[in-house]
């Protein structure tokens, strides 16, 4: 079975622009979250989409947003890039069964904003 | 506010040297209790999910357990390869995840 995948795995970006990642998760998980990864933070939830809709939300600007589409692929955009915005960005795809819930990770796309 | 810690930060021990990674976390309605295990450059790999005081998970050399205010994962004769850091992370009714910094964990042969 295919993991998640995220493209693309490395971008580098300058102050102001705009920047447009995507994440497919495994076959059959319709649940997919992203969350930024940064040695000062550490990892942090950014917002979860399930069947197209974005059922949660953390505590980012609204330079930051995401969709999700019919076939459960997604995709996260950050406009006006700021030099803070550096980092590993994460999606991850779970599977809700029998009560249970595993969450897989995506290999993740490394941003770099000069 | 929800709040997840983990100790130590980092942790050496020699190879077959059993200890517990700590994860404690105050939490307003707490839907499941994760553990991962990244590796340098990767994505956080799933361990374990737990959801209730008293739960117990368990893989290979790997032990899960849930009180009301704290996991552990406890390594049993660990071997270099489990040199990883390990996450811990709650999922509240809410729907949000807040992540601890993690365990660093380095087993020397």
């Amino acid at each position: 079975k295919a993991g998640v995948t995220q493209t693309p795995r490395y971008l580098i970006k300058t102050r102001g622009q705009q920047v447009t990642l995507s994440c497919s998760p495994i076959s059959g998980h319709r649940s997919v979250s992203w969350y930024q990864q940064t040695p000062g933070q550490g990892l942090q939830f950014l917002f979860e989409y399930f069947s197209e809709t974005q059922r949660n939300k953390g505590n980012f600007p609204g330079r930051f947003s995401g969709r999700q589409f019919s076939n459960s692929r997604s995709e996260m955009n950050v406009s006006t890039l700021e030099l803070g915005d550096s980092a590993l960005y994460l999606c991850a795809s779970s599977l809700f069964a029998g009560g249970k819930e595993t969450q897989y990770f995506g290999p993740g796309t490394r941003l770099l904003v000069l | 506010e929800d709040q997840v810690t983990q100790s130590p930060e980092a942790l050496r021990l020699q190879e077959g040297e059993s200890s517990s990674l700590n994860c404690s976390y105050t939490v307003s309605g707490l839907r499941g209790l994760f553990w991962y295990r990244q590796d340098p450059g990767k994505g956080p790999e799933f361990l374990f999910t737990l959801y209730s005081a008293g739960e117990e998970k368990e893989k290979e050399r790997l032990k899960a357990t849930l009180t009301k205010k704290e996991s552990f994962l406890h390594i049993t004769a660990p071997k270099p390869e489990d040199s990883a850091t390990y996450l811990c992370a709650v999922n509240t009714n809410a729907g949000k995840s807040t992540f601890g910094d993690g365990t660093t964990l380095t087993v020397k042969p």
